[in-house]
């Protein structure tokens, strides 16, 4: 079946510009997840998504990251104001199950912030 | 709060080598524990598995034992094929919905 799927695969902009990254997770997962992997931090978790309850913003690492979750599908994440430290690959992830289950990973997309 | 230690990289190995990479976490209450595997060019992908002590993941001849004693999860294979070169994450979650805390990662170069 299809797995997660996550556009654009490469983004280039200019550092202050706003994007919006896209998920589409697995059909039928409950739990969707947000990752950042830089060279500097590693992967780092950044937001997640569980059925209809609040997200855990935990993770965002300033108030110009934002996340929404439509009709518990198709998730955004936008950065506004982009700085060059945002430059990192996002990546997605989604499970069907509680905890202990696993996470399936899409392709990631690639931000570089000039 | 929660952390996981892996050992650092690049580990190069010959094909046939027996690999080993060390991980080590730390968490309060019983998290899960994973390996995940970076492929180059490729997304991250689940390798392997434990959800309590004593128990043993395993997968494409690779394993890994919960040792809580030790708070320990180190990965193994037996035998390295040029295949299995890749970056390996440790990871831990002890959340209710599974959000993942990652090691470093540790890269693996197995040559012919």
């Amino acid at each position: 079946g299809a797995g997660v799927s996550q556009s654009p695969s490469n983004k280039v902009t200019e550092k202050g510009k706003d994007v919006e990254l896209r998920c589409d997770p697995i059909s039928g997962h409950t739990a969707l997840y947000w990752y950042r992997q830089s060279l500097g931090q590693g992967l780092e978790f950044l937001i997640y998504f569980q059925g209809n309850s609040a997200p855990d913003k935990s993770g965002l690492p300033s108030d110009r990251f934002s996340a929404e979750r439509t009709g518990g599908s198709v998730s955004t994440l936008t950065i506004q104001r982009t700085q060059q430290e945002d430059s990192a690959v996002y990546l997605c992830a989604s499970s069907p199950q509680q905890r202990g289950g696993a996470q399936y990973f899409g392709p990631g997309t690639r931000l570089l912030v000039l | 709060g929660d952390s996981v230690t892996q050992m650092e990289g690049p580990v190069t190995l010959s094909e046939e080598a027996f690999l080993t990479i060390n991980c080590t976490y730390t968490a309060t209450g019983y998290p899960s524990l994973f390996w995940y595997v970076q492929y180059p060019g490729e997304g991250l992908q689940l390798l392997l598995k434990a959800t309590k002590a004593d128990d043993k993941g395993s997968n494409k001849g690779f394993e890994a034992t919960y040792r809580k004693e030790t708070t320990s999860f180190h990965l193994e294979k037996g035998s390295v094929q040029v295949s299995d070169s890749a970056v390996y994450f440790c990871a831990l979650s002890t959340d209710s919905w599974g959000k993942l805390q990652f090691g470093a990662g540790t890269q693996v170069v197995v040559t012919p």
